[in-house]
């Protein structure tokens, strides 16, 4: 099983709410990633934090907001949402250097923004 | 041009059969390459990291062809439990994973 928790499994907002999405990984890691998945589709690379500093941001809009309080935890802050953003979110860690750097996933939060 | 192209598929096949998939990638400087399975409804898991020496394990056999940069997953004796869309990942930079849109494979009785 899966040592990359995330929470909630499941979250509806409508476009005025702000919400977080929350992961929590206890392996030591110290790169965490945000992935957003659509129907049928692989998973897209939003955020990466390497060693708690966000490295890459593919230009994800500004409603969706990372925050990393520490080498554990990492958060997705959003608001002003579209349908659009509806997805599966998925959190992943790795261990952030040498190796592979073989990341592994959550289960992810399913959203639904109407 | 994608970065990661698969054959969406679906393979179907019957219990028992071999199946392969076959992934092509476009960045030659590409560094680690894996094969990862998602069921539907849930998370991608990793399956197995892939080696230009080519790599085996159980039933799996993953190889890599960095000159012709194209990369193959082989599933001997198929399970009804194979049933899943297999994703082939390649590392572009160091904590960059790019993956392919996925192979859907459908085991039947």
């Amino acid at each position: 099983d899966t040592e990359v928790t995330q929470t909630p499994k499941h979250l509806v907002m409508g476009m005025t709410n702000k919400k977080s999405l929350k992961c929590e990984q206890h392996m030591g890691h110290r790169a965490m990633y945000w992935y957003k998945q659509k129907a049928k589709k692989p998973p897209e690379l939003m955020f990466v934090y390497s060693y708690e500093k966000l490295s890459i941001n593919e230009s994800v809009p500004s409603r969706f907001s990372p925050e990393c309080p520490n080498s554990s935890l990492l958060n997705l802050h959003l608001h002003a949402l579209q349908p659009e953003d509806s997805a599966l979110y998925l959190c992943a860690s790795s261990q952030g250097s040498g190796g592979e750097n073989i990341q592994y996933f959550g289960a992810g939060t399913r959203l639904s923004v109407l | 041009r994608k970065e990661v192209e698969q054959d969406p598929g679906p393979f179907n096949v019957p219990e028992g059969a071999t199946v392969a998939f076959n992934c092509t990638y476009s960045n030659s400087a590409s560094q680690s390459f894996f094969w990862y399975r998602q069921d539907c409804r849930k998370e991608p898991k990793l399956l197995m990291s892939v080696y230009s020496s080519g790599n085996e394990d159980g039933r799996f056999t993953a190889q890599l062809n960095r000159a012709s940069q194209y990369i193959s997953l082989l599933i001997r004796d198929s399970k009804l439990s194979d049933s899943a869309t297999y994703l082939c990942v390649v590392m572009a930079g160091y904590n960059k994973l790019i993956f392919g849109a996925g192979t859907r494979l459908a085991v039947h009785p």
